[in-house]
């Protein structure tokens, strides 16, 4: 069974500057997406960034990228010129490739932007 | 120009009712989804549709019966409620393999 790994609970980053979340995971598949998800105090899930596996170039979202590691099986998210509308939970997910293919969450990190 | 939507976001009912939860995408999706999120904020999947068809059912009580009438539709009901089943429900859609589209959440509160 694929697992997620979020080692963080909680981080804290000033604005303006840049924050990385960690994300690592576990699957015996080689095809497969993972993602980053934000969750505001709204609730709503927003999709932040999109990573298919079989691609080695690092999926980038104008103040969001990621450091796609395939071998190591990490993900993890950077956050650039933080702003005080990035404060939020961040869900790090993997997805299998196929057929309403469900999403296998990790527990969240809080991110604090703080003045 | 709602992408997913859910009805009603907020829910709170005692113990041993029956409710429903709605869900209508305008994405034109093959795939929708429920998955629950408990006090810890953790997520789970419970159910996924595939073109009206039932594709996974993870362990989810009997309670929980699934409806889809459409491939634009995902009803969640839920029989006998407990308290245990307090947490959000988010349904959720999505083309296949790609990125899952969410709707805002039912906030379900058993008294």
């Amino acid at each position: 069974a694929q697992t997620v790994t979020q080692s963080q609970p909680e981080m804290s980053v000033q604005e303006a500057e840049t924050v990385t979340l960690s994300c690592t995971y576990d699957t015996s598949e080689s095809d497969y997406y993972l993602f980053w998800y934000k969750q505001p105090p709204s609730r709503q899930m927003i999709l932040v960034i999109r990573q298919e596996a079989y691609k080695q170039q690092n999926a980038t979202e104008n103040r969001f990228s990621v450091n796609f590691q395939k071998a190591a099986k990490s993900f993890s998210l950077k956050i650039s010129d933080s702003q005080l509308g990035d404060a939020a939970m961040y869900f790090c997910a993997y997805g299998r490739a196929g057929t309403a293919s469900k999403l296998t969450f990790g527990t969240g990190t809080r991110l604090q932007v703080t003045l | 120009d709602t992408a997913v939507s859910q009805t009603p976001k907020y829910l709170v009912t005692q113990m041993g009712n029956d409710k429903s939860i709605k869900c209508e995408q305008n994405l034109g999706h093959d795939t929708m989804y429920w998955y629950k999120q408990d006090s810890k904020k953790f997520l789970k999947i419970m159910f996924s549709y595939n073109n009206k068809e039932l594709i996974i059912n993870e362990t989810v009580p009997n309670r929980f019966s699934p409806k889809s009438p459409d491939k634009a539709h995902l009803n969640l009901h839920i029989n006998s409620l407990e308290l245990g089943d307090s947490a959000v429900y988010f349904c959720a859609s999505s083309q296949s393999p790609y990125e899952q589209y969410f709707g805002p959440g039912t906030r379900l509160t058993v008294t």
